[in-house]
């Protein structure tokens, strides 16, 4: 059965610093992987996409993939308060449906 | 503005009731997806289509159904609702032939009474 492992936090942080996010996952023909952002009571956000083993930047957010360990991350530079939801990690691993993972909850206090 | 839309936002109704949610979709998507998520908790995929009258059953078993008339139009019926059906309905669509990335609707929160 295809997993997803994510810390369920809270992760706290303080306002302006880097967040760390990880995600670890079971299948190794994982092609795709994602990240959303999930406010309270809100739908699912699609904040970054990784398919190639390295990092991608995308403003505040660095995503970092590595299939060999079977990781993925997410940095968030310059936390700040309205960053603080819960994070979800997702892949694909050929078909059309994701596997998503419970999520991290990330507060950022002023 | 191409988007994913969700009716009714919100729903409170009785016990044995037939009730339909809407989710339509103007980004043109073949793939389209229900997920159930009760608060706090993780994301159910419910049910998913490839496109027009092709509907699959996802991991969490569920008493709903769906239809796929047309690409853009994804109902999920409960024939009687029961209070075990409160919870966040979230539908979601994406592309073919892309990477699978998905994007959600606002979301249906159902309560049943």
């Amino acid at each position: 059965q295809k997993e997803v492992e994510q810390n369920s936090g809270p992760l706290s942080v303080p306002e302006g610093a880097i967040a760390s996010l990880n995600c670890t996952y079971s299948d190794r023909g994982s092609q795709s992987f994602f990240w959303y952002r999930q406010y309270s009571g809100k739908s699912p956000e699609l904040i970054m996409s990784i398919y190639s083993n390295g990092d991608k930047e995308d403003g505040r957010f660095t995503a970092q993939l590595n299939k060999a360990s079977q990781y993925v991350s997410l940095l968030i530079r310059d936390s700040q308060p309205s960053d603080s939801a819960t994070y979800l990690c997702a892949f694909n691993s050929g078909y059309s449906t994701l596997t998503f993972g419970k999520g991290t909850m990330l507060l950022v206090s002023p | 503005e191409a988007d994913i839309y969700q009716t009714p936002r919100y729903l409170v109704i009785g016990t044995g009731k037939k009730i339909t949610l809407e989710c339509s979709q103007t980004m043109g998507h073949d793939k389209m997806y229900w997920y159930q998520q009760d608060p706090g908790m993780e994301l159910h995929l419910i049910h998913y289509s490839y496109g027009v009258n092709s509907t699959e059953k996802g991991d969490l078993s569920s008493e709903s159904t769906v239809s796929r008339i047309r690409t853009e139009h994804f109902p999920l019926t409960l024939e009687s609702a029961r209070p075990s059906h409160t919870s966040q309905y979230l539908c979601a669509s994406s592309r073919s032939g892309g990477l699978y990335e998905q994007y959600f609707g606002p979301g249906t929160r159902l309560t049943v009474t």
